[in-house]
């Protein structure tokens, strides 16, 4: 069954960065696309990046555009988010999410996910 | 980028109620709607795709319909794990966007 764990999360003071990962297993990882999402204290879900299943085409929401970036290692079967310039608003529970598809479908599968606290 | 409202925020309901909620999209989204239902402190769960379809495992209580911009989840029967918060996604195109939520409770 698809099994996806998250890590990496923890506090951090704004502006400085934080990478989280992602393993998978369970499923074909290199032929599945790969989202994050976070969910902030009080708010709703925040769609935040996705990779093709190739990584040939990436997609970020604005509110972080330009400072985080997502990757993946199909030899490993790894997915990550290099978080830079972390603003307080930033903190959530990030989730790693499947895509149905290569990476333009639906989110199917979530892993249980990792809080970054962004504190001064 | 594609906005998503719910109506109601917020609802009251008791085990066997009908209960639906409402989803619209700023601008026409195709078949790209689907449903996740998430309860406090978990990770979210995919209910229904691509308007109507079910995700396997998911019970047939649950349904999903509509067109262009206006969709709809209904669950017929309400059961006691079914109250949670209700998220509906458009995933026509990117940004991904995430209705605000309809947290369903108990009445």
């Amino acid at each position: 069954q698809v099994h996806l764990v998250e890590s990496g999360g923890g506090v951090v003071q704004p502006g400085r960065s934080l990478r989280l990962s992602c393993a998978a297993s369970g499923f074909t990882f290199s032929t599945s696309g790969l989202h994050w999402v976070r969910h902030a204290p009080g708010k709703g879900l925040e769609w935040v990046a996705v990779i093709w299943y190739d990584a040939s085409n990436e997609y970020y929401a604005d509110s972080v555009k330009g400072r985080f970036t997502i990757s993946r290692d199909n030899s490993k079967n790894a997915l990550y988010l290099q978080m830079n310039s972390l603003r307080v608003e930033d903190t959530a529970v990030y989730y790693c999410a499947r895509d149905w598809g290569v990476g333009a479908t639906f989110i199917d599968y979530w892993g249980q996910g990792t809080l970054v606290t962004v504190s001064s | 980028d594609i906005q998503m409202t719910q109506s109601p925020s917020s609802l009251s309901a008791s085990v066997g109620d009908r209960v639906t909620i409402t989803c619209r999209a700023s601008q026409r989204i195709s078949t790209y709607l689907n449903w996740y239902q998430q309860k406090p402190g978990q990770a979210p769960n995919l209910l229904i795709y691509t308007i109507s379809s079910l995700h396997s495992g998911v019970p047939s209580r649950f349904s999903g319909g509509g067109s262009g911009t206006d969709f709809t989840l209904t669950i017929s029967s309400l059961q006691p794990e079914d109250f949670a918060t209700y998220y509906c996604q458009q995933s026509f195109s990117f940004p991904f966007t995430f209705g605000p939520g309809t947290n369903v409770d108990v009445k």
